[in-house]
């Protein structure tokens, strides 16, 4: 089946450092998700990207959408303490039946940790 | 506008019994999905809902099923349970009319199988 592996599977930085981590897939995505997840909640979606090449920004998040269209990078400029939390990569399954909206397939996530 | 939201927060089951899981889409969505999210992982997709109906499965067995009701709320419903079912399960709803890949999730029924 479809597998997502993130990298680096944990960060530890300093506030005000700039975070970069990426996902990568065997197969091809046409959506790539980004998701933040704190302790005890939901994941919280960050970023939608829809076409290859496409770069998007949510402040100080930007997300890119591989050309190959295997792989996502998810960049956050001057971290934050509150930036601390599991970053996931999704992106919808091709093998799970009916329509393929909504049926996510998530990497193992990237725990991030920020020192102030 | 009111988001998802999942009952109940916790839940103790022994081994062989059944639990019934509930979830409120958020307003304005049709379309709910469920995920299972063991300890350190990311979530994985048990099943979707839509217009009442089951539209795609993961790959779980026939003991966890599902419904939905017509003002888009949900339930999950896990039978035998085993040890290795105890995991964070998680509501999803996106919107009518597109965007559905765009999930957005409850904040989750914690499950503790003994």
């Amino acid at each position: 089946g479809q597998q997502l592996n993130q990298s680096p599977q944990s960060m530890f930085i300093q506030e005000g450092e700039d975070v970069s981590m990426n996902c990568t897939s065997s197969s091809i995505f046409n959506t790539w998700l980004w998701y933040k997840q704190d302790p005890g909640e939901g994941p919280v979606l960050l970023i939608a990207l829809y076409k290859a090449g496409e770069l998007t920004s949510n402040g100080r998040l930007t997300a890119q959408f591989g050309i190959t269209r295997k792989d996502s990078f998810l960049n956050i400029s001057a971290s934050i303490p509150s930036d601390v939390g599991i970053y996931f990569c999704a992106g919808p399954s091709a093998n799970a039946g009916g329509t393929s909206y909504g049926k996510l397939t998530f990497g193992q996530g990237t725990i991030l940790t920020v020192h102030p | 506008e009111t988001g998802v939201t999942q009952s109940p927060t916790h839940l103790i089951k022994t081994r062989g019994q059944q639990v019934t899981l509930r979830c409120s889409s958020q307003s304005g969505h049709n379309t709910v999905s469920w995920y299972q999210q063991a300890l350190g992982q990311g979530p994985q997709f048990i099943f979707q809902y839509y217009r009442e109906e089951e539209n795609g499965r993961g790959n779980f067995p026939p003991r966890f099923s599902g419904l939905q009701f017509p003002n888009y709320s949900s339930e999950l419903n896990v039978n035998a349970l085993e040890l290795d079912d105890s995991a964070l399960y998680l509501c999803a709803s996106s919107p009518i009319g597109g965007g559905g890949n765009e999930q957005f999730f409850g904040p989750g029924t914690r499950l503790t199988v003994l």
